[in-house]
């Protein structure tokens, strides 16, 4: 499966300014995917990053706030913009498993980038 | 309805017990699903892929009851290392732009204690 390395790791940022994480995978991967997984919570969806357009966002979340780049297809960033204590959750970047289909081989997931808002 | 649902636990059994968990979805058309191990502090790991009517690895089996809409997760024999959040993880229902998609249960907490 895809190797994902994630970084940063960890961060507490003060409220207003953005940080940008950024996902970096060993292999070519046509989809991307962000996610925020909040204190004691699942995973939600943020985003699908696909190379060469615009992300697709989930509902609730919006470009402004969380900007996706994807400039070729093994590396991605997200951007926590204009950061308030709610945004402190961790997120997690993923790509499909070996063979490109989901439906049989599951997800791989980046570190996480554990953020604190203060 | 939410897409997957599980029990949130949490578990707590002693080494050596058979525990298992059982998470339901909503879209009947779903045919894939997932369990993933999530540790502390961690990010989620894939434990199991299910798309048939089951799958067994070692101690765990997981298994899909299409007619009931639900997944389940058994582990046997469980270990201190076992305790850990699982998580169920179906398709998204949305369509075709939900391709690639996954949506993930809330996550149920095992604690095996000796």
């Amino acid at each position: 499966s895809a190797v994902i390395s994630q970084k940063p790791s960890r961060d507490i940022c003060q409220r207003g300014t953005s940080l940008t994480i950024q996902c970096q995978v060993d292999s070519q991967v046509t989809m991307m995917f962000w996610y925020r997984q909040q204190p004691g919570q699942s995973l939600t969806l943020i985003a699908t990053a696909n190379q060469g357009s615009e992300a697709t966002y989930e509902s609730g979340f919006v470009i402004d706030k969380f900007p996706i780049s994807r400039p070729n297809l093994t590396f991605s960033t997200l951007t926590v913009s204009n950061m308030s204590p709610e945004d402190s959750s961790i997120y997690l970047c993923s790509v499909m498993g070996t063979g490109g289909v989901a439906s049989n081989y599951g997800y791989t997931f980046g570190s996480g980038t554990r953020l604190t808002v203060v | 309805r939410k897409e997957v649902e599980q029990d949130p636990g949490p578990f707590n059994v002693p080494e050596g017990a058979t525990v298992a968990f059982n998470c339901t979805y909503s879209n009947s058309a779903s045919q894939s699903f997932f369990w993933y191990r999530q540790d502390c502090r961690k990010e989620p790991k894939l434990l199991m892929s299910v798309y048939s009517s089951g799958n067994e690895d070692g101690r765990f089996t997981a298994q899909l009851n299409r007619a009931s809409q639900y997944i389940s997760l058994l582990i046997r024999d469980s270990k201190l290392s076992d305790s850990a959040t699982y998580l169920c993880v179906g398709p998204a229902n949305a369509g075709g732009t939900s391709y690639g998609k996954l949506t993930f249960g809330q996550g149920t907490i095992l604690t095996v204690h000796p």
